[in-house]
């Protein structure tokens, strides 16, 4: 069955880079995405990578995809109170346009 | 930059009443969808729809809920006969297709929706 999971919670220091991990189970998954989750707010697209690609840079962020261990990640460099928010990985399986989404990491940036 | 809204923010209403849930997608997309969030839950797919007519939808998409696209902006959620636990974060989405750059769900700020 289609499954996506997050760890719960990341707190990093302002500045460092933060690594938010998501692993997936249905291998014929055709896009990947970042969503991001600030309170009261709805859910922001940050960026999204295609199955057929290892990696996504756009300014501060990174995607990785590791398909032979169904691993997505998204690296924030130089991380800032702002970025303190829930990500949510999501997939879109082939065949389907439903995105299925992971249980959201919070990440918390302190000073 | 265009965006999906909703509306109400938030509605509260009786257990058995039904509510009627609004959307505006972005003007140029052509897929619309509902997703739902209980809360401390994932976020679930209810249903996309597309040519005005539902092209999935998921098992939580019972006959008590229904969706229409009244006129050329408008996309609804209609809900006949609320239950407790359809309490939740309702999110409308929409994008321009299904696949290269024209994949993304861009979606709107929720409707919170209690049931008493």
């Amino acid at each position: 069955g289609e499954d996506v999971e997050q760890s719960l919670f990341l707190s990093v220091r302002e500045g460092d880079s933060s690594v938010i991990n998501c692993t997936y189970t249905d291998s014929s998954s055709t896009y990947l995405y970042w969503y991001k989750q600030e309170p009261g707010a709805g859910l922001q697209l940050l960026t999204y990578i295609f199955s057929n690609m290892d990696m996504k840079q756009d300014q501060r962020l990174t995607v990785l995809l590791n398909k032979k261990d169904k691993h997505l990640s998204l690296r924030i460099a130089d991380t800032q109170t702002g970025d303190s928010a829930i990500y949510f990985c999501a997939e879109k399986v082939w065949g389907y346009n439903k995105l299925i989404f992971g249980a959201g990491t919070r990440l918390a940036v302190h000073p | 930059e265009p965006e999906v809204t909703q509306t109400p923010s938030h509605q509260v209403t009786q257990m058995g009443q039904e509510v009627i849930l609004r959307c505006v997608p972005i003007s140029n997309h052509l897929y619309f969808y509902w997703y739902r969030q209980i809360l401390g839950q994932k976020v679930e797919f209810l249903v996309s729809f597309y040519n005005n007519e539902i092209s999935e939808k998921s098992e939580i998409f019972d006959d008590q809920f229904s969706v229409e696209r009244p006129d050329g902006s408008n996309f609804t959620l209609k809900i006949r006969s609320t239950k407790l636990e359809d309490s939740a974060m309702y999110f409308c989405a929409s994008s321009a297709g299904t696949s290269g750059e024209d994949n993304e769900q861009f979606f709107g700020p929720g409707t919170r929706l209690t049931v008493l």
